[in-house]
């Protein structure tokens, strides 16, 4: 079955760094998605990505966060001041149609440590 | 938004036993109610969904009950085994929306 893929799976950095975190989806699907995972906590929805753009966005994607699609295969995260609070598993997903009634496809995640 | 309780955050059982993991939702709208199994170190995968037409959908050893008045919504696991042992997540969302929710997690343990 074909996998969502992330890159790295392991990324330190420094508070006030920027960090970019790659993702590659399904080559078929056109829905794209950021999930964070704090260690012990649920899996929270950051942003969905559709044709483009931002389709919609939690509250926790503020102007520290930003997606791009930058050709036709990679979709990124780029956080643009690390925080502390920051630190946690961060997942890419994927689906063919809109998420909201569809199985998303996760990536392996990227574990971001924030120092 | 959206609210999606889970619990027991744990769960252990002994092999054969059953398990059950219950989640309640907040948006009456929402209609779709998927089950994500998330073994050690790995990604969360899709194990059943169930969408708000239906009250209980079966799949071999899993099923899933739905009740729309109460808004809740629960994962049954029949004839344990070892296997079974992961993090399962519930989750929540409305048809034509992107952002779905998840719930906090139960870590199920199956004893052999």
């Amino acid at each position: 079955e074909p996998e969502v893929t992330q890159t790295p799976s392991h990324q330190v950095t420094q508070m006030g760094q920027e960090v970019i975190l790659r993702c590659v989806p399904i080559s078929n699907h056109l829905y794209f998605y950021w999930y964070r995972q704090i260690l012990g906590q649920k899996v929270e929805f950051l942003v969905s990505f559709y044709n483009n753009e931002i389709s919609e966005k939690s509250e926790i994607f503020d102007d520290q966060f930003s997606v791009e699609r930058p050709d036709g295969s990679n979709f990124t995260l780029k956080i643009r001041s690390t925080k502390l609070e920051d630190s946690a598993m961060y997942f890419c997903a994927s689906s063919p149609r809109q998420g909201g009634n569809e199985k998303l496809f996760f990536g392996s995640g990227t574990q971001l440590s924030v120092l | 938004g959206e609210n999606v309780e889970q619990h027991p955050s744990t769960l252990s059982v002994q092999e054969g036993d059953s398990a059950v993991i219950k989640c309640t939702y907040s948006d009456s709208a929402s209609n779709y109610f998927p089950w994500y199994k998330q073994e050690l170190g790995k990604r969360p995968q899709l194990i059943i969904d169930i969408r708000s037409n239906v009250g209980e959908k079966k799949d071999q050893r899993i099923a899933v009950t739905l009740n729309k008045t109460a808004k809740h919504f629960s994962l049954h696991i029949t004839e344990t085994q070892p296997e079974d042992s992961a993090v399962y997540f519930c989750a929540a969302s409305i048809y034509n929306n992107n952002d779905m929710r998840f719930g906090a997690g139960t870590r199920l343990t199956v004893k052999p």
